[in-house]
């Protein structure tokens, strides 16, 4: 079956400090990656995607992820962290055909110390 | 500017009682999703549709029922058979699928609590 883990639920880092949220997923073959993130009662906003090509993605808000295939993983990183980051993080994956229908991790919670 | 717009943003039910959520798109995307969102556990996907007069159940579809009579507009109605429909509900859409642009543009939510 097919599967997305985001093995962290709550994620506490300094501003300033560098973040990695981790992500894995099982699938028949690559998917779709994608990264969304959530402020507290509000929707998802697209942070960035990987189709193909270069391993390393750039997304908005200085977020960057690296699809790693041998890993399985596509993880998330910033190299320094600011408070309006504080919030929802997620991962998704989907299949490259039939419905396309993505399927979400459960999430990972930032929190940002001052 | 394009969006999704969901309303109202909170909602009361009453037991044994349906209520329509709202949720309307100006991007011009063919595909439209319903999730809903409980604490923990990430979004569950209610129901899709990727072409107008046409819906697909998602993992969760009892006791919910929705119409896609137009390409903008994707209600959901939550009938008096979902036992538990406090929740979060967001509605999404997408160009249609395997194009490049694809992904998720959300819509804001709605919160809806049974009294």
């Amino acid at each position: 079956a097919q599967s997305v883990t985001q093995p962290d639920i709550h994620i506490t880092v300094s501003e300033g400090a560098s973040l990695e949220l981790r992500c894995n997923y099982s699938y028949g073959a690559t998917p779709y990656l994608f990264w969304y993130v959530q402020s507290p009662g509000q929707g998802l906003q697209l942070l960035l995607k990987y189709f193909s090509g270069d391993t390393l993605v750039q997304g908005i808000k200085g977020f960057e992820a690296e699809f790693k295939r041998s890993q399985s993983s596509f993880n998330l990183r910033k190299p320094s962290v600011h408070w309006s980051d504080a919030a929802e993080y997620f991962c998704a994956v989907a299949p490259r055909g039939g419905s396309y229908i993505p399927t979400f991790g459960r999430g990972t919670s930032l929190i940002v110390h001052p | 500017d394009g969006g999704i717009t969901q309303s109202p943003k909170y909602l009361f039910r009453k037991e044994g009682q349906n209520v329509t959520l709202s949720c309307e798109q100006n991007l011009n995307h063919d595909a439209m999703y319903w999730y809903r969102q409980d604490p923990g556990q990430g979004l569950r996907l209610i129901y899709y549709s990727q072409i107008v007069n046409d819906f697909q159940k998602g993992d969760i579809a009892e006791g919910y029922s929705v119409s896609r009579e137009k390409k903008e507009s994707f209600p959901l109605t939550v009938t008096s058979a979902q036992k538990n429909p406090t929740a979060f509900y967001l509605c999404a859409s997408s160009p249609l699928p395997g194009r490049i642009s694809y992904g998720y543009t959300f819509g804001s939510g709605t919160r809806l609590t049974v009294v």
